[in-house]
């Protein structure tokens, strides 16, 4: 599975966009991209997948960059809710990956 | 909704035991995963099956061993405990289906070896 890397922590404003970026600059042509986030105190949750295409489902949307070597999660309007660690990994299927250290997104009032 | 249940939220044991964590989900899942998550280090995987009686090493298999006799249930055995086996242990399962990529976890152990 390619490495991703993340910024440790972000900071954003209750009802702004929250921006999670992601580099996977080594990805390989059948690795999709994946996001998950995780409560404190529980099993990570997934939130949403691609391959090439942006994606857009009821929690975020999914922007990943031509070339394959990024993509940021967008939360259009972020809540106290979701304060929470987000992971972005990369892999060809679900499951037989490694979660990395992710980023720890606050979400202030 | 999918549910995957894990048999103990806290679990405490001494050096040596053989410390077992359970799994369950009742989704009719093919998939099931163990990973331990450790600050730092993120989620590991330690073991993973596709099947019933089938299983495969992770990225840490070291020290831990699986069993899957029944489709909806996935152990870890951690045949000796050790100190440095003090983690937070997940459970996860997803459907075999080529098109569904999303693991549901449990909502973890956190296992304490003395």
């Amino acid at each position: 599975d390619a490495k991703t890397t993340q910024p440790p922590s972000m900071d954003c404003a209750e009802g702004r966009a929250a921006n999670l970026p992601c580099n996977h600059s080594t990805i390989s042509g059948n690795e999709y991209v994946y996001w998950y986030r995780q409560i404190h105190s529980q099993g990570p949750q997934y939130i949403i997948h691609g391959l090439k295409n942006n994606e857009t489902n009821e929690m975020a949307s999914l922007i990943i960059t031509e070339d394959r070597k990024s993509s940021t999660l967008i939360l259009p309007h972020a809540t106290l809710r979701d304060t929470a660690v987000y992971y972005c990994i990369s892999s060809p299927h679900a499951g037989k990956s490694t979660f990395g250290d992710g980023t720890t997104l606050t979400v202030k009032p | 909704d999918v549910k995957v249940t894990q048999s103990s939220r806290y679990l405490v044991k001494r050096t040596g035991e053989k410390v077992f964590l359970e799994c369950v989900q009742d989704m009719d899942h093919e998939n099931m995963f163990w990973y331990r998550q450790d600050p730092g280090l993120g989620l590991r995987l330690i073991y993973f099956s596709y099947d019933v009686k089938m299983k495969e090493k992770g990225d840490i298999p070291e020290g831990y061993s699986v069993s899957r006799e029944k489709k909806e249930r996935f152990s870890l055995i951690l045949e000796s405990a050790s100190t440095n086996q003090t983690s937070m242990y997940l459970c996860a399962s997803s459907d075999a289906d080529r098109y569904s990529y999303e693991q549901y976890f449990g909502p973890g152990t956190r296992l304490t070896v003395t």
